[in-house]
């Protein structure tokens, strides 16, 4: 059984631009959630979508917004890029509530 | 508001040596409690997790965690410790209303033969 995917693995962008992560869950698995993690903050959540619908959201701020596809893929951007918002975006995939996350090796974001 | 504390950023053991990896959580409910180990340049894995029941929980490669809701703790320990354990170690807490998690910082660990 394929495991969680994320691409692109590595990007760099500048300040201002947006960016678009794309992230395909474990075959059969509904629940798509993504963090950000960075050195010293750890793992912060940012939203969960289950079916489509955004069923959790962290508190970052509206430059980052998500959306789930019905094959249950699921997509985030970061609109005007910041220095601060250079981190691994891991997206993590599950069966159903509070069960275990399959976590993908993340994509690594750079921003100039 | 929901907060898992690691207090040990990074913690160095011989191999061999037991193990212990401290986590204390902020939770105005029953937790749901996790113990997830990220090798370099890895997502990261499930150790094990409690639910409920025996407090006591085994998990994979040996490491075991122990709930105590008095200590609102949930401490990771293994024996013996082995050098590919060296990883980051990640305490995490959630609820039953979805899969939203909140993470310690993370410990590293250094296994020296």
């Amino acid at each position: 059984k394929a495991g969680v995917t994320q691409t692109p693995r590595y990007l760099i962008k500048t300040r201002g631009q947006q960016v678009t992560l794309s992230c395909s869950p474990i075959s059969g698995h509904r629940s798509v959630s993504w963090y950000q993690q960075t050195p010293g903050q750890g793992l912060q959540f940012l939203f969960e979508y289950f079916s489509e619908t955004q069923r959790n959201k962290g508190n970052f701020p509206g430059r980052f917004s998500g959306r789930q596809f019905s094959n249950s893929r699921s997509e985030m951007n970061v609109s005007t890029l910041e220095l601060g918002d250079s981190a691994l975006y891991l997206c993590a995939s599950s069966l159903g509530m509070a069960g275990e996350l399959f976590f993908g090796e993340g994509s690594r974001l750079t921003v100039l | 508001a929901q907060s898992v504390t690691q207090p040990d950023i990074h913690i160095t053991v011989s191999e061999g040596a037991s193990l212990e990896l401290r986590c204390n959580y902020s939770y105005g409910a029953t937790p749901y409690l996790f113990w997830y180990v990220q090798s370099p340049g890895q997502g990261l894995q499930l150790l094990l997790k409690y639910f409920s029941g025996d407090t006591l929980v085994q998990g994979i490669k040996g490491f075991e965690a122990e709930f105590k809701r008095s200590q609102s703790s949930f401490n990771l320990r293994k024996p013996s410790v082995h050098w590919s354990d060296a990883a980051e170690y990640f305490c995490a807490v959630g609820q039953n209303t979805g899969n939203q998690f909140y993470f310690g910082t993370g410990t590293s660990l250094t296994v020296i033969p």
